[in-house]
């Protein structure tokens, strides 16, 4: 079993629409959950991260994660043509590292 | 203040050549790390390093892959005797100082390397 599970999609929305990204994972001492954009040929740029549960919202984007359920989620409001990436949620225990564990990532396609 | 650098952008190599990916932090940056992604998997943890130091290579294979950060110049990851296996994005990333700051953990934009 993956330490991070998360389905790669794709996953095609029309402009407008809320969509809805998530991840499970298994193991108990991640504390910092993050979700990237990653397009294509690039490197992934951080989009928003929070620490333990709760939600935290920016803009067009809102991250919830449950650790009770193991489960985090990213949702984007009104997404448009520009969202079209990849996104991936990636998880760190923390304690004086930025060693990342990813999920597979979930491509979504946003048309007009 | 120019991101973090990797060159070459594409790297074609032949079974049994080596590899050679480099890799300039962002200004002040002192931490850097590997990342592989294979085609339909996610990014893969390989190795972490401070100048002149492997703090954790836990996500290197064994045998012919090593990294270094040099006091002076780029991280260097090397991959002797590439073979078809290895052809994989290959991401860096650094950040001034580790851990619960990720909001200034960069990456570049990578390193595609195809082995013939």
């Amino acid at each position: 079993q993956k330490e991070v599970e998360q389905d790669p999609g794709p996953l095609s929305v029309p402009e407008g629409a809320i969509v809805s990204l998530n991840c499970t994972y298994s193991n108990s001492a991640f504390q910092y959950f993050m979700w990237y954009r990653q397009y294509s040929r690039k490197g992934p740029e951080l989009l928003m991260y929070t620490y333990s549960s709760g939600n935290k919202e920016d803009g067009r984007f809102t991250a919830q994660v449950d650790k009770s359920s193991k489960y985090i989620s990213l949702f984007i409001r009104d997404s448009q043509p520009s969202d079209s990436a990849t996104y991936l949620c990636a998880m760190s225990a923390g304690k004086n590292t930025d060693k990342l564990i990813f999920g597979t990532g979930t491509r979504l396609q946003v048309f007009p | 203040n120019a991101g973090v650098m990797q060159n070459p952008r594409h790297l074609v190599r032949r079974r049994g050549q080596e590899a050679r990916l480099r890799c300039s932090p962002m200004k002040g940056h002192s931490h850097v790390y590997w990342y592989r992604q294979l085609p339909e998997e996610g990014l893969k943890f390989m190795v972490y390093l401070q100048k002149e130091n492997i703090i954790d290579e836990s996500g290197m294979p064994k045998e012919r892959f090593s990294a270094e950060f040099p006091k002076e110049g780029p991280s260097i990851l090397r991959i002797q005797q590439v073979v078809r296996g290895d052809s994989a994005a290959y991401f860096c990333a650094s950040s001034p100082r580790p851990g619960q700051f990720y909001e200034k953990l960069f990456f570049g934009s990578g390193t595609q390397l195809s082995v013939l």
